[in-house]
């Protein structure tokens, strides 16, 4: 099992929907999770953190943890074409960050 | 605030030779992870550094290597090149090397080996 599960995609959405995005990891000491936002090309940028067993509200974008189910998620509501890229799930782990292979999203005009 | 950069940002080699990429943090972050990005594979760990110490170091060969300075930039290393250390290679730092602290990406250097 890897230790950080995305699926690959790639997730359509029509503009103005929310997009969700998901990801489940297998070490359950983890603390950290990290939401990136990678454009074709680009190199991964930070969207968001989380620590916390919950919700986490940023603007359009929402992250959910879940320690218990071992899972985290990103909301992305009003979803835009600019929004299209690829999201990678990471996790801190000791002394190294874990990273899912990504998401691809395509929001469709 | 300046944020990570790396250089040079491409390179072209061929089999057999090697090739050091730079990465400066950015100021005051004292810890800095590398990783190797392939289409097929996503983002592989390749190691950390914090203080001048490896921390980390991810499942690649001994041909990778990497150090890091006291001003805490870092080099990475890879000797006797092979078609498949074709990627992007990637530098990231953040403040620790570990607890709740956010890890910002470099450019990249885009390592093309013929």
């Amino acid at each position: 099992q890897k230790e950080v599960e995305q699926n690959s995609g790639p997730l359509s959405v029509p503009e103005g929907a929310i997009a969700s995005l998901n990801c489940t990891y297998s070490d359950r000491g983890s603390q950290s999770f990290f939401w990136y936002r990678q454009y074709s090309g680009k190199s991964p940028e930070l969207i968001m953190f989380i620590y916390s067993n919950g919700d986490k509200e940023d603007g359009r974008f929402t992250a959910q943890l879940n320690k218990a189910s071992q899972y985290v998620s990103l909301l992305i509501r009003d979803s835009q074409p600019s929004d299209s890229a690829t999201y990678l799930c990471a996790l801190e782990g000791t002394y190294k960050y874990i990273f899912g292979t990504g998401t691809r999203l395509k929001v469709l005009a | 605030k300046a944020g990570v950069t790396q250089t040079p940002r491409y390179l072209i080699k061929t089999r057999g030779q090697q090739v050091t990429l730079s990465c400066s943090p950015i100021s005051g972050h004292r810890s800095v992870s590398w990783y190797q990005q392939t289409p097929g594979q996503g983002l592989q760990f390749l190691f950390e550094y914090f203080s001048e110490t490896q921390r980390n170091k991810g499942n690649f060969p001994g041909r990778f290597s990497g150090r890091q300075f006291s001003n805490s930039r870092s080099e990475m290393n890879v000797s006797t090149l092979e078609l498949g250390d074709s990627a992007l290679y990637l530098c990231a730092s953040s403040w620790t090397s570990s607890g709740e602290n956010e890890q910002f990406f470099g450019p990249g250097t885009r390592l093309t080996v013929l």
